[in-house]
């Protein structure tokens, strides 16, 4: 079984400043990927960032990065200069085949 | 490109009452997943299904059940409504020429059952 875990119910933080959301994963699979996604209050989740187990450097999208560290299982999200628009629940996710495995999520505020 | 599109957005039914909530993927993709998300559980997976088969199953009751059509739209099906069946429905499609193994989601169904 895979297991996702998120130890940050809630965050705060300052405007255009960095926040780092931590994941924990536990799989058995050789080979997995790992994905970050946002759900702002609308519900809708928004696809952030992936990595790949094998993936050799660790995946960036514009403000967003992600901090891999296989021998720890962990996959941190970094948002740099956050936004107001930042607000919402994040969730960590591991794949194996079609099936995404969610973490508890974390829920970020920006605060002006 | 459109994204993922499901209807309706908001649902509300009685106890015992059955349920059809539709999904229409990403113009190419054809897996289509269905999740619900609940504060209790969180986000849990229901089923996928690729070219018209169940590929992937999650542990949930047979009440719940899916459909995938030709053009690889899906429904998602719950009989016998309870009372915890009040959820966000999320549905999922993935592959493409890009991002082969991401999951895109759509704005969620949301069900309250009386």
């Amino acid at each position: 079984a895979q297991k996702i875990t998120q130890t940050q119910p809630g965050m705060f933080v300052q405007e255009k400043e960095a926040v780092t959301l931590d994941c924990t994963y536990d799989t058995s699979d050789p080979s997995y990927g790992l994905f970050w996604y946002k759900q702002p209050s609308s519900g809708e989740m928004i696809f952030l960032i992936y990595q790949g187990s094998y993936d050799q450097q660790n995946a960036t999208e514009g403000r967003y990065s992600l901090n891999f560290q296989k021998a720890r299982k962990s996959a941190n999200l970094v948002i740099s200069a956050s936004q107001l628009g930042d607000s919402a629940m994040y969730f960590c996710a591991i794949a194996r085949f079609e099936k995404l495995t969610f973490g508890t999520g974390t829920r970020l505020t920006i605060i002006p | 490109k459109a994204g993922v599109t499901q209807t309706p957005r908001y649902l509300i039914k009685t106890r015992g009452q059955q349920v059809t909530l539709s999904c229409s993927p990403i113009s190419g993709h054809r897996s289509v997943s269905w999740y619900q998300q609940t504060p209790g559980q969180g986000l849990q997976f229901l089923f996928e299904y690729f070219s018209e088969t169940q590929r992937n199953k999650g542990n949930f009751p047979g009440r719940f059940s899916g459909r995938q059509f030709s053009n690889s739209r899906s429904e998602m099906n719950v009989s016998t409504l309870e009372l915890g069946d009040s959820a966000l429905y999320l549905c999922a499609s993935m592959g493409g020429a890009l991002g082969a193994d991401t999951q895109y989601f759509g704005p969620g169904t949301r069900l309250t059952v009386l």
